[in-house]
């Protein structure tokens, strides 16, 4: 049963260039999160989604930032335009969310982001 | 404006000593909280959990005590072993929002042999 997947592990782009980090999550899962970490900090919740809908994107910047979790295909976290200060750690997890009660979040590797 | 706090960056104990993490949380409304661990290169891993309803929750040498007076938690590992090396984070989330977890800025440990 592979874990959550992320890719690519490691991206670099040049400042005013649109970044795609993609998400598969684990097998059975329908519940997708994205979070960011920007160097000495830690994770910040950035967006949760189900298959086709956003459900929380109280982390999101208003502007240049987008997700989606499309019914086939992974989740997609795009960002239109980057500049420096996009350069981080970029995390999705999965989860089963279960009814009711917290569940538990499997986090994937990782995208690194470099803004030149 | 960091609702989950670690004030300590660092720590580092012998192996076989016990380790104490720290973690404080300002919002009242949490009511779930959890420890992740996280190698360098890797993604979090979930470690142990705690509901607000309880002060202890032990799962082998990894025991998290929740004080919600005072607002805070503790993740104490006994015995510390050298793969136990890595950051640790302090996170929460709210009844209302289980799925929006906050996470505190983490504390590495280093276990020396």
């Amino acid at each position: 049963n592979a874990g959550v997947m992320q890719n690519p592990r490691h991206l670099v782009r040049r400042r005013g260039q649109e970044a795609r980090l993609r998400c598969s999550p684990m097998k059975g899962h329908s519940h997708v999160y994205w979070y960011r970490q920007l160097p000495e900090e830690g994770l910040k919740f950035m967006v949760y989604l189900q298959k086709e809908n956003i459900i929380d994107e109280s982390g999101m910047p208003k502007e240049r930032f987008s997700a989606e979790f499309p019914k086939e295909g992974p989740s997609i976290l795009r960002i239109q335009q980057v500049v420096r200060g996009d350069s981080a750690a970029y995390f999705c997890a999965s989860s089963p969310r279960l009814a009711g009660g917290p569940a538990e979040q499997f986090f994937g590797p990782g995208t690194r982001l470099t803004v030149l | 404006d960091q609702q989950v706090k670690q004030n300590s960056p660092s720590l580092s104990v012998q192996e076989g000593r016990i380790s104490i993490l720290n973690c404080d949380y300002t919002n009242s409304m949490f009511d779930y909280f959890l420890w992740y661990k996280k190698y360098p290169a890797e993604g979090p891993t979930f470690l142990i959990s705690i509901s607000s309803i309880k002060d202890k929750n032990e799962d082998g040498r990894f025991t998290v005590f929740l004080n919600k007076s005072a607002k805070h938690l503790s993740l104490h590992i006994v015995p510390s072993q050298p793969g136990d090396s890595a950051v640790y984070f302090c996170a929460a989330s709210e009844k209302t929002s289980y799925d929006k977890v906050i996470f505190g800025p983490g504390t590495s440990l280093s276990v020396i042999p």
